[in-house]
């Protein structure tokens, strides 16, 4: 079975340009999760989608934003980008919504923002 | 206090010891309990789960867990070069909760 997989690997953008992130789940995985990694703060979570809902989310600001559709795959967007907005944006599946939720992670997205 | 507490290390172990990994977390009614492992430069991979106290053993690797005491371990048998990583716990909450993090434990091992 295929693992989870994000496109794009790496991107390049510069302050004040707006991104998008995809994300495709685990076949038969219906939740997904974004996070931000990044050395010095370490694994946030961003949000957290079931059923083209957003269940759960973290403490970012509203310049991130994300998306699901039916068949469940996932966009997370960010608006007017920022240099600390650069970091390794992972998205994980898990096959339902709330415990236990066991996540499968990505192989993420590099973003560098110049 | 942090959610999810871990120590930063580097934790350093020779080859063929025990590695032990520990994290402490806050919120009480925390039902699931995972251990993840990222390589450097690569996304966390999932090693193991636990949602009952006591230990569970997968081959070279024994997650425990303590609720009374808001404690989950993971022990590395005959720790290895290539189990050199840093080793991220995560909690979830009760019902729909999201997972949250600790910010890792580096673990070396050397020959």
């Amino acid at each position: 079975k295929a693992g989870v997989t994000q496109t794009p690997r790496y991107l390049i953008k510069t302050r004040g340009q707006q991104v998008t992130l995809s994300c495709s789940p685990i076949s038969g995985h219906r939740s997904v999760s974004w996070y931000q990694q990044t050395p010095g703060q370490g694994l946030q979570f961003l949000f957290e989608y079931f059923s083209e809902t957003q269940r759960n989310k973290g403490n970012f600001p509203g310049r991130f934003s994300g998306r699901q559709f039916s068949n469940s795959r996932s966009e997370m967007n960010v608006s007017t980008l920022e240099l600390g907005d650069s970091a390794l944006y992972l998205c994980a599946s898990s096959l339902n919504f709330g415990a236990p939720g066991e996540q499968f992670f990505g192989p993420g997205t590099r973003l560098t923002v110049l | 206090q942090k959610e999810v507490e871990q120590n930063s290390g580097p934790l350093s172990v020779p080859e063929g010891a025990i590695a032990s990994l520990n994290c402490t977390y806050s919120d009480r009614g925390s039902q699931s309990f995972f251990w993840y492992r990222q390589y450097s430069g690569k996304s966390p991979e999932l090693i193991m789960f636990i949602y009952s106290n006591g230990d569970k053993e997968d081959g070279r690797f024994t997650a425990q867990l303590n609720k009374a005491s808001q404690y989950v371990s993971l022990l590395i048998r005959d720790s290895q070069p290539s189990d050199s990583a840093t080793y991220l716990c995560a909690v979830r909450g009760g019902g729909y909760n999201k997972l949250i993090f600790g910010a890792g434990t580096r673990l070396a091992v050397h020959p």
